[in-house]
């Protein structure tokens, strides 16, 4: 079955600067790569997604890429503010078997 | 994308008892689907649920477990069996929806702490 891992588990930024997270998958055959960010005591929420038939793409201050040949994929937030403090969840799937697997988290948070 | 509503939201229960949760959504969808968040952990599927069929478990999860009903394409239940301290957890439904396949929302969690 598929594995994703998401690298790093913590990360602190300072406002402003730019946030990098990144995710690993394992069968070739998903295609679908979504991002959902939990705020503590939340429901994950779906703030971007990708499929393979792109390479990047960009939501104001969000964007994620896909490299296939690699099988990973990224999520980047610029300018970050204080309310981008949250747990990051990777995820993928493919159509067909439309269940997805996620990654371990990422918890972000932004330094005033 | 879909309102989804669970409830309980959260209990507290004891050992050796079942809990039944229920997600409800304010349309019709194929899928549905149950996961679990231990503390502080990442989400796992337990099972799909499709109306009119058998629900389908995920390695690990069996359905003397987590009995699951699927009556109608709004509505499901996730029963939690013969529980024990290792069952607490956030337990999320979740449901397709959204411009296109894949797309998944979860509902807001029903928060179970075992004794």
């Amino acid at each position: 079955g598929e594995n994703v891992e998401q690298h790093p588990s913590t990360l602190s930024v300072q406002e402003g600067d730019s946030a990098v997270i990144k995710c690993t998958y394992s069968d070739s055959a998903s295609n679908y790569f979504p991002w959902y960010k939990q705020e503590l005591g939340k429901r994950p929420q779906l703030i971007i997604d990708i499929r393979s038939n792109v390479g990047e793409k960009k939501d104001q201050r969000i964007a994620v890429t896909l490299n296939k040949t690699a099988k990973h994929f990224s999520l980047h937030i610029t300018e970050t503010q204080p309310e981008d403090s949250a747990v990051y969840f990777c995820a993928a799937s493919r159509k067909g078997n439309e269940k997805l697997t996620f990654g371990t988290g990422t918890r972000l948070t932004i330094i005033p | 994308s879909a309102v989804i509503s669970q409830k309980p939201s959260r209990d507290i229960c004891q050992r050796g008892t079942s809990l039944t949760i229920q997600c409800q959504v304010d349309s019709q969808v194929t899928m549905m689907f149950w996961y679990r968040q231990q503390p502080g952990q990442s989400l796992t599927l337990i099972a799909t649920a499709n109306q009119g069929s058998e629900a389908t478990y995920e390695s690990g999860f069996v359905i003397d477990k987590f009995p699951i009903s699927r009556p109608n394409l709004t509505f499901s239940t996730l029963t939690v069996s013969n529980m024990s301290p290792e069952d607490s957890s956030i337990y999320l439904c979740s449901v397709e929806g959204g411009d296109s396949y894949n797309e998944q929302f979860f509902g807001p969690g029903t928060r179970l702490t075992v004794l």
